[in-house]
């Protein structure tokens, strides 16, 4: 039982670099999500999307990309990686609509932007 | 705007103690979701207890109880029986109805039991 699986666990990027976080899910939940964990800062969203072909954006869009083209994938694209997005992401999905499901998160990847 | 509090950036506990981490949350909508989540050093995070904005009764989960206190916004973890395992970063978080599954997270509690 896969849950959420996040790929890779790790990537070193140079400033300007694009690269995308791959997410996948073998739930069938409709909803999945992006954050970033930073010291200090808890989680915050990204975007996240409510369906195939329906995404939106979160707390800190700026530099990331998102699609949604079938109900299991949900990648993360940087399309010019800053040393600011040097962070920890993690991909979540949800069975419901409503707020009263948990989140099933990935491992996380750890990226760093030099 | 809605934010989670979390004043212990550390707490100790002794093993076999019960500990409380405390949360505060802040939101003018009346249907909302609560929920606590683990994160050890190998960095998962791992969904402990949930408690809804119109439940009635503390949420429990074998050792974790949350302890809900509507009329002061607070929705403090308690953990009985501490275990050496236990020790982690504890992530207060909220949903909203309206907004599905964005949630809110606190910036959380490094809890270390000690043996």
């Amino acid at each position: 039982n896969a849950g959420v699986t996040q790929t890779p666990k790790f990537q070193v990027l140079k400033t300007g670099q694009s690269m995308t976080l791959q997410c996948a899910q073998d739930m069938n939940h409709e909803y999945m999500s992006w954050y970033r964990q930073d010291p200090g800062m808890g989680l915050r969203l990204i975007h996240y999307s409510v369906g195939a072909g329906i995404t939106d954006q979160g707390e800190v869009p700026n530099g990331y990309n998102v699609s949604r083209s079938t109900t299991e994938d949900f990648p993360l694209r940087l399309l010019s990686a800053a040393p600011s997005q040097t962070s920890v992401y993690f991909c979540a999905s949800s069975q419901d609509r409503l707020g009263n499901s948990p989140l099933h998160f990935g491992n996380g990847t750890r990226l760093t932007v030099t | 705007a809605q934010k989670i509090t979390q004043t212990q950036p550390g707490m100790f506990v002794q093993e076999k103690e019960a500990v409380t981490l405390d949360c505060t949350y802040d939101t003018s909508d009346q249907s909302y979701g609560l929920f606590w989540y683990k994160q050890p050093s190998s960095g998962e995070m791992i969904f402990l207890i949930y408690q809804g904005s119109y439940d009635e009764q503390n949420a429990t989960e074998g050792r974790y109880s949350l302890n809900f206190q509507k009329a002061r916004k607070s929705a403090n973890l308690v953990i009985s029986a501490s275990q050496l395992g236990d020790s982690a970063m504890y992530f207060c978080a909220m949903s909203l109805d309206n907004y599905g599954q964005n949630f809110v997270f606190g910036p959380g509690t490094r809890l270390s039991v000690l043996p």
